[in-house]
């Protein structure tokens, strides 16, 4: 079955500093990749995707992910914190080569911005 | 557009009581899902729906059961509740997966308490 792990329950960073949010996939084949956002209070939103097309992916808010296979990683990065990112995120994955298999997420990951 | 709507936002029951969520989507979706989300535990696959008259168990089904009778809505029941289900739901729904059309659009969640 497929599995995600988020590596860090909660992320601290300074306003302005690099965010790094972590997340490995377990997959036998490359599948679709996914990170979602929280904001509180809220429903979940789609950040980016990645479904084979380029290995890096370039969501909203200025976020991208880069998929490695090699490494079977899918992690979310940010080159300059802003406060209004502080939210959880998600990183979740679905087979592609089943049409009938929802996405998996992973535990979250918490991001605070310290002003 | 209202996307995805659940209803209540929130409920508080006793054991034993049982109680319906509903779910209403207006993007004329095939899938749409059910989740619960805890702390640490981050979002489970309770059931979902592939179309109407449809269901299927995820991760977590035991204790619920839903029914598919119209495409639009999605609905959710606690027949006999316990305090382990309590929790945040939410309630999605989406394009076919499998064609990179796997983006869920989310509810803003119900708090359920059980006491």
């Amino acid at each position: 079955a497929q599995s995600v792990t988020q590596l860090g329950s909660h992320v601290s960073v300074s306003e302005g500093a690099l965010v790094l949010l972590r997340c490995n996939y377990s997959s036998s084949v490359p599948p679709y990749l996914f990170w979602y956002v929280q904001y509180p209070n809220q429903g979940l939103q789609l950040l980016l995707k990645y479904t084979s097309a380029a290995t890096l992916v370039k969501g909203i808010n200025g976020f991208e992910a880069e998929f490695k296979k090699s490494e079977t990683s899918f992690h979310l990065t940010k080159p300059s914190a802003h406060m209004s990112d502080a939210a959880e995120y998600f990183c979740a994955v679905s087979d592609r080569w089943s049409g009938n298999t929802p996405l998996v997420f992973g535990k979250g990951t918490r991001l605070s911005v310290i002003a | 557009n209202a996307g995805v709507t659940q209803t209540p936002k929130f409920r508080v029951l006793k054991t034993g009581q049982s109680m319906t969520l509903l779910c209403a989507q207006d993007m004329n979706h095939e899938y749409m899902y059910w989740y619960r989300q805890d702390p640490g535990m981050g979002l489970r696959l309770i059931h979902y729906s592939v179309g109407e008259g449809t269901t299927a168990k995820g991760e977590v089904p035991d204790g619920y059961n839903v029914s598919r009778l119209k495409k639009q809505n999605f609905l959710l029941g606690l027949e006999s509740a316990a305090p382990s289900q309590t929790s945040v739901y939410f309630c999605a729904s989406s394009g076919f997966p499998g064609q990179g059309n796997e983006k869920l659009f989310f509810g803003s969640g119900t708090q359920l308490s059980v006491l």
